[in-house]
């Protein structure tokens, strides 16, 4: 079965430290990975990709095919990081996100 | 360029009655997907479709049905809406040849 295991509810850290949202998948084929981040009051809207191996808003994520796992990761945390992230892969027909259950990520001053 | 609008934002029904949620997109985007989001389980995918009169069930499409008459257009009905179906709806669409998903704002509805 397809699924994507984000066991952190929550994360907390203060302004400055490095974080890192855990992302576990089972899924056949090769998806393909993305995290998406729902900022409070804004819609759901994608953050990076793991084919283009970008950084965005000094977030990057590694793709582990053999521990099957997608974590992101930022040195720095800055308070406007705050949102829910959500780890997402995508393939199947007519290449359907599955979504985990996303990590609230709380940075404080 | 509106992207992706939801028609309501927010609505409160009694347990039995009907609506319909309306998702549009100016984008001329050929795939657009229904998805409800519950606390602890992320987003779940209701219907999907694919191009305009084509319809597919997605992971939870029991107490749903949706129709695409319009390609901009993709609607979402409950026909005997029950508690369980309260939730927050977000509808998304995009190209067949890219990968992003581009999302509504998301309907927040209550069945009491």
């Amino acid at each position: 079965a397809q699924r994507v295991t984000q066991p952190e509810k929550l994360l907390s850290v203060f302004k400055g430290a490095p974080v890192e949202l855990k992302c576990n998948y089972s899924y056949s084929g090769s998806p393909e990975l993305f995290w998406y981040v729902q900022y409070s009051r804004q819609r759901l809207q994608l953050l990076l990709r793991h084919i283009s191996r970008e950084s965005i808003k000094g977030f990057t994520a590694d793709l582990n095919k053999g521990e099957t796992s997608f974590h992101l990761k930022k040195p720095f945390a800055q308070e406007e990081d705050s949102a829910m992230y959500y780890c997402a892969p995508q393939g199947g027909g007519y290449n359907k996100l599955i979504f985990g259950a996303g990590t609230r990520l709380a940075v404080h001053p | 360029n509106a992207g992706v609008t939801q028609t309501p934002k927010f609505r409160v029904l009694k347990t039995g009655q009907s609506m319909t949620l309306l998702c549009a997109q100016d984008m001329n985007h050929e795939y657009m997907y229904w998805y409800r989001q519950d606390p602890g389980m992320g987003l779940r995918l209701i219907h999907y479709s694919v191009g305009e009169g084509t319809t597919a069930k997605g992971e939870v499409p029991d107490g749903y049905n949706v129709s695409r008459l319009k390609k901009q257009n993709f609607l979402l009905g409950l026909e005997s809406a029950a508690p369980s179906q309260t939730s927050v709806y977000f509808c998304a669409s995009r190209r067949p040849d890219q990968i992003e998903q581009y999302f509504g704002p998301g309907t927040r509805l209550t069945v009491t």
